[in-house]
């Protein structure tokens, strides 16, 4: 199995603040990664596919990179709303796999 | 408006069973691959099982397989997730998405809790 780590676990930040979560795969996995934002007691959303395609209806402070198995989630300029966890999942192969988790907090 | 809701979740003793369904609103289910996937509160997501557009094609996570079933009815526009043999690990809530061909999960349901516990 793919393993997808996610750092770091949690921070803290302010709104303003640029904030990067990386993710790391195990082994190559192409551009098939995924991030999703979780709020407390809802369902994940789609933030950016493919490494660094964002969402339609996703605000342009997120953005995506990827660096052969190191992919990056930023967000450029945080807002109040942006406060939630944030998952990295591939697909590029089964069983898909998610990274830990990064809770973003106040 | 694609709606996915789940049902079904509860308490249940170990060793028990349960059924989860997943009703599909808003497009047109029988073109989609549909997922399942769970979270223990507080800890990260994990992948459990897979049915093709036409139900025929079907995988899962080895920490389900032999226990879980997924299926589908695209004339109801629902899946389901029959899980046999629970543990207090199969704890947690279950979430069924849908699944874009490029890989990625578009749409999920609101989730639906188990509880395996004396």
């Amino acid at each position: 199995d793919i393993q997808m780590t996610q750092s770091p676990s949690s921070l803290s930040a302010s709104v303003g603040d640029r904030v990067t979560i990386t993710c790391r795969a195990s082994q190559t996995i192409s551009t098939n990664l995924n991030w999703y934002q979780q709020k407390p007691g809802k369902a994940p959303t789609l933030l950016i596919y493919e490494a660094s395609i964002l969402q339609r209806g996703v605000p342009s402070r997120f953005s995506g990179s990827r660096s052969e198995t190191e992919f990056t989630l930023t967000i450029s300029g945080l807002q109040v709303e942006d406060f939630a966890t944030y998952h990295c999942h591939q697909s590029y192969s089964f069983p898909f796999t998610f990274g830990g988790g990064t809770k973003v907090e106040i | 408006e694609v709606q996915l809701v789940e049902s079904g979740g509860g308490l249940v003793q170990p060793g028990g069973s349960l059924t989860l369904s997943c009703a599909a609103s808003g497009f047109t289910f029988s073109n989609y691959w549909m997922h399942w996937v769970r979270q223990v509160p507080g800890k990260g997501l994990v992948w459990l099982s897979r049915v093709s557009s036409d139900g025929t094609t079907t995988t899962y996570a080895d920490s389900v397989n032999g226990r879980f079933t997924v299926s589908r009815d695209n004339a109801q526009n629902t899946l389901y997730l029959q899980m046999n043999t629970l543990g207090v690990e199969d704890t947690a809530v279950y979430y069924c998405a849908r699944l874009i061909s490029w890989g990625y999960f578009d749409y999920w349901g609101q989730g639906a809790l188990v509880i395996v516990s004396s």
